[in-house]
C-alpha cells in the first residue's frame, strides 16, 4: 500500500529560526507531490506541485524540494503567521488520481 | 481568486438520517473529488468525478455514499443513512486536470 510518513509530529520555533519539514513516501511511480497549508476548522490551501526529483519551487519564506524517496518543505525566517499544519500528498500512476495524504506537521511560531 | 466553496459550514444530524453536502467547484475545472477528514486524522480520499460519472472511490465510499452533478455548478455529496463514524470533516475539491487540487473550507457533520 502507498504510504506517505512526515516528520516532525509537530515543531516549535522562534521568529526567525528556519527549519525543515520532512514528508517521505512510497509509491509504485510518482505522479506528483503536494504540499498544502491547513489552518485549524479549514481546508487545506495549495501550496507547492513537484513532479521529478531535483524539482524545487519557492514562495516567500517556503521552499519544496524533491528526490526519488523524499521532499522538504523549508521554511526560512518563519513568522508566527506561518503557524499552520503542512500536509503532504502524492499522487501515484498507478492508482488514478486520488491523493494520499500524511498525517502533516503542525507548526508553531513564537514571536 | 476563485475559489471551491461549501455549504453548510456546519451540519448537526441525528444518526440514521440522510445528509447532502454541497459544493461549488471552481467554474472552469473538470475533475471534482470529496474527501475527509475524521478529527485528528489524515484526509482521506473517498471519490473522483469527471464526465459526469465516478472515476474512482474508496473503500470507504460504500453503498450509502453517493454524488451528482445535478447542474453545471453544483456537485453534491449523500449519505443516505448517517452513522455514528461518520462524523468528520467533508472536503470538496476540484482539478482542471488530474493534477493539483483546490480544496474548498470543508463542513463539518456531526453525527448524533
Amino acid at each position: 500500500e502507498d504510504q506517505v510518513t512526515q516528520s516532525p509530529e509537530a515543531l516549535r520555533l522562534q521568529e526567525g529560526e528556519s527549519s525543515s519539514l520532512n514528508c517521505s513516501y512510497t509509491v509504485s511511480g510518482l505522479r506528483g507531490l503536494f504540499w498544502y497549508r491547513q489552518d485549524p476548522g479549514k481546508g487545506p490551501e495549495f501550496l507547492f506541485t513537484l513532479y521529478s526529483a531535483g524539482e524545487e519551487k519557492e514562495k516567500e519564506r517556503l521552499k519544496a524540494t524533491l528526490t526519488k524517496k523524499e521532499s522538504f518543505l523549508h521554511i526560512t525566517a518563519p513568522k508566527p503567521e506561518d503557524s499552520a499544519t503542512y500536509l503532504c500528498a502524492v499522487q501515484a500512476r498507478d492508482t488514478g488520481n486520488q491523493f494520499y495524504f500524511g498525517t502533516g506537521t503542525s507548526l508553531t511560531v513564537i514571536p | 481568486e476563485p475559489e471551491v466553496t461549501q455549504t453548510p459550514s456546519h451540519q448537526v444530524t441525528q444518526m440514521g438520517q440522510e445528509v447532502i453536502l454541497r459544493c461549488v467547484p471552481i467554474s472552469n475545472h473538470l475533475y471534482f473529488y470529496w474527501y475527509r477528514q475524521i478529527l485528528g486524522q489524515k484526509v482521506e480520499f473517498l471519490v473522483s468525478f469527471y464526465n459526469n460519472e465516478i472515476s474512482e472511490k474508496s473503500e470507504i465510499f460504500d453503498d450509502q455514499f453517493s454524488v451528482e452533478r445535478p447542474d453545471g455548478s453544483n456537485f453534491t455529496l449523500k449519505i443516505r443513512s448517517t452513522k455514528l463514524e461518520d462524523s468528520a470533516m467533508y472536503f470538496c475539491a476540484s482539478s482542471v486536470e488530474t493534477d493539483t487540487q483546490y480544496f474548498g473550507p470543508g463542513t463539518r457533520l456531526t453525527v448524533l
